[in-house]
């Protein structure tokens, strides 16, 4: 087990070019979350994945976000055009339905600053 | 909504002392409760959970109980160290729903001298 990863682990860009990041989860795991973190505050939900399934999304989650988890395995999450308020820390989380007591486990985030 | 109200910091101890990092909490049921904790230029790692009321979770000298009553899971230390300096985040997360999703404070920031 060597944790949940996400690559890369800082992306500079300019505003209105194209962003990629990707998570790994615990190879065991079957649900897998984004979450997104500004300075000064606490994570906050963007989407969630059951396998592959896609089962919600939150208000923050604009038009220009997306986000993929192709044969439930790793997960991509891309924003579009984008804007100097995406700058942020991008956190992604994995847990296991078969857990008694789920318990979310996060990698060490995506650190995107848009110029 | 499921919300997460932690104490405001930084909090600033020096070592040995005792500390008290305050949570409150508004959920629709009985949620789980989790402190995670940030460490300089690392990730959110789990330092403890209880998951029904007058648990107590533990771990590395820190506990917080569950106190359904006054909706609170503060975390307590009996003696800081300069490696317990990180930001402490208080979360929830829902029971009885398929979206597991946490509910997260703002943070409480940890730093502690020698």
């Amino acid at each position: 087990d060597t944790g949940v990863s996400q690559d890369p682990r800082h992306k500079i860009t300019k505003r209105g070019q194209n962003v990629t990041f990707r998570c790994d989860p615990i190879s065991e795991h079957n649900r897998l979350y984004w979450y997104r973190q500004t300075l000064g505050q606490g994570p906050e939900f963007l989407t969630y994945f059951q396998n592959e399934a896609q089962l919600e999304k939150s208000r923050l989650l604009s038009d220009r976000f997306s986000a993929e988890r192709p044969k439930g395995s790793f997960s991509t999450l891309e924003i579009q055009r984008t804007e100097q308020g995406d700058s942020a820390m991008y956190l992604c989380a994995s847990s296991s339905s078969q857990q008694t007591w789920e318990t979310q486990y996060f990698g060490p985030g995506t650190r995107l600053l848009v110029l | 909504g499921d919300s997460v109200t932690q104490m405001e910091g930084p909090v600033t101890l020096s070592e040995e002392a005792f500390l008290t990092i305050n949570c409150t909490y508004t959920a629709t049921g009985y949620p789980s409760l989790f402190w995670y904790v940030q460490y300089p230029g690392e990730g959110l790692q789990l330092l403890l959970k209880a998951t029904k009321a007058d648990d107590k979770g533990s771990n590395k000298g820190f506990e917080a109980t569950y106190r359904k009553e006054t909706t609170s899971f503060h975390l307590e230390k009996g003696s800081v160290q300069v490696s317990d300096s990180a930001v402490y985040f208080c979360a929830l997360t829902g029971r009885g729903s398929t979206l597991g999703r946490l509910y997260f404070g703002r943070g409480t920031q940890l730093t502690v001298w020698p």
